[in-house]
């Protein structure tokens, strides 16, 4: 079956970095794609990676492991806005989304 | 400028009604798609299409019914078979030169 895999809830501090894992069992692959959801809005796009390594975009950073079915999203300098629920998607074989359940990033003062 | 437009953003349903969400875009995408989320959860897709006049179930379809009548045009019914049909629902598309989805804001259905 297809399965990803994301904690549900972080907290960290203002100011902080936090790293968001994912990993996945799909049949096949064709990319990891993070979205950023705030809570009764849509989500927007974030990260797409398709090969191994790091993107880095201002400060987000997302990394993949194909050979692991690994991902992570590395969230620098955070600030309040970045309260919200982060969601890992990995595109199949059949270009079909599928996704995790999210996770819940709590930011403290 | 092209985008997703979702209507209406909140709607309320009695019991034993049928209602229909619109969702129209411009962006000349031939994919599109309906999910469902619900608190705390993430989307489950409840049926897609990928050309015009076609269309296929979900992994939540049972009590939905969709048409693809235009390509800009995707409206999901939401019958009364559907016995817990309050949540938030998602309509989205995707094109061909990036794989991402583009999301519509969104519709809040709530039985009252």
């Amino acid at each position: 079956g297809q399965n990803i895999d994301q904690p549900t809830e972080m907290t960290a501090t203002e100011g902080a970095i936090v790293q968001i894992n994912c990993t996945y069992q799909t049949s096949g692959f064709n990319g990891l794609f993070w979205y950023q959801q705030h809570a009764g809005e849509a989500p927007t796009f974030l990260s797409y990676n398709v090969l191994d390594g790091l993107e880095e975009k201002g400060r987000f950073s997302s990394f993949l492991s194909r050979s692991k079915g690994y991902s992570y999203l590395l969230l620098k300098e955070l600030q309040m806005k970045d309260s919200a629920s982060y969601l890992c998607a990995v595109m199949d074989s059949n270009y079909q989304l599928i996704w995790g359940a999210g996770t819940k990033l709590i930011i403290k003062p | 400028d092209g985008g997703i437009t979702q209507s209406p953003k909140y709607l309320f349903r009695k019991e034993g009604q049928n209602v229909t969400l619109s969702c129209e875009q411009n962006l000349n995408h031939d994919a599109m798609y309906w999910y469902r989320q619900d608190p705390g959860q993430g989307l489950r897709l409840i049926y897609y299409s990928q050309i015009v006049n076609d269309f296929q179930k979900g992994d939540i379809a049972e009590g939905y019914s969709v048409s693809r009548e235009k390509k800009e045009s995707f409206p999901l019914t939401v019958t009364s078979a559907q016995k817990n049909p309050t949540a938030f629902y998602l309509c989205a598309s995707r094109g061909y030169t990036y794989y991402g989805y583009t999301f519509g804001s969104g519709t809040r259905l709530t039985v009252v």
